[in-house]
């Protein structure tokens, strides 16, 4: 069963630091993995998509890495600011499937 | 449009009545999915359309949940004598593609509460 495991549940973090997300997964054949941050009641928005040869992604302070032998991915934020604070959610795509794996999300709150 | 707009944003009902839930996807995009998300949760998947057709449906919990999407772009999820359990937002997202590939962009969802 293809499976995505998010860790930590929730992090806090002062303003200005930076904080690193954790994301496993059991979705074969691979194809890709998204990064999505959602706001509190919004829609969640893609940050960065990796493919099965790219270990490195960045969008501006979010920096995304794949690590496609032991299934894991990061995602690095640097500087945080307030507007942070959201739930980071991992998603991976299996190849030839429409239907990808969602994470429960990381729930991040960035206190000034 | 210039994204996925989802109406109403909030719908509140009583147990057992019928409620209809729409989304408008980004003009052009073949792709649409409704997911369904729990407080802590991350989306959980109930139905896909490619075109006007459900492709696969195989995320809705029970019979009382049906989507349609007649012209291949708005579509409407329909909940028949609603639950308390049924209570959470739903989400819609259009792509241009459903090849797993193209991103998912996702309206600002569609709380529903039911007393």
């Amino acid at each position: 069963k293809n499976q995505v495991e998010q860790s930590p549940q929730s992090l806090i973090i002062l303003e200005g630091k930076n904080c690193t997300l954790q994301c496993n997964y059991t979705v074969s054949p691979f194809s890709n993995l998204r990064w999505y941050k959602q706001d509190t009641g919004r829609g969640p928005v893609s940050l960065t998509i990796m493919t099965f040869s790219e270990n490195t992604k960045s969008n501006g302070r979010y920096t995304a890495t794949l690590d496609a032998d032991t299934k894991q991915s990061s995602l690095h934020i640097t500087a945080s600011q307030l507007s942070d604070s959201a739930s980071y959610i991992c998603v991976v795509s299996a190849g030839g499937s429409y239907i990808p794996t969602f994470g429960r999300g990381t729930s991040l709150i960035v206190h000034p | 449009g210039a994204g996925v707009s989802q109406t109403p944003s909030n719908k509140v009902t009583e147990k057992g009545k019928y409620v209809e839930l729409r989304c408008d996807p980004i003009s052009g995009h073949t792709a649409l999915y409704w997911y369904r998300q729990s407080l802590g949760q991350g989306p959980e998947f109930l139905i896909y359309f490619q075109g006007t057709g459900a492709a696969d449906d195989s995320g809705l919990p029970n019979d009382r949940f049906f989507a349609v999407r007649p012209e291949g772009s708005v579509s409407t999820l329909k909940i028949q004598r609603t639950e308390r359990g049924d209570s959470a937002v739903y989400l819609c997202a259009s792509s241009q593609t459903g090849d797993g590939y193209n991103e998912q962009f996702f309206g600002p969802g569609t709380r529903l509460t039911v007393l």
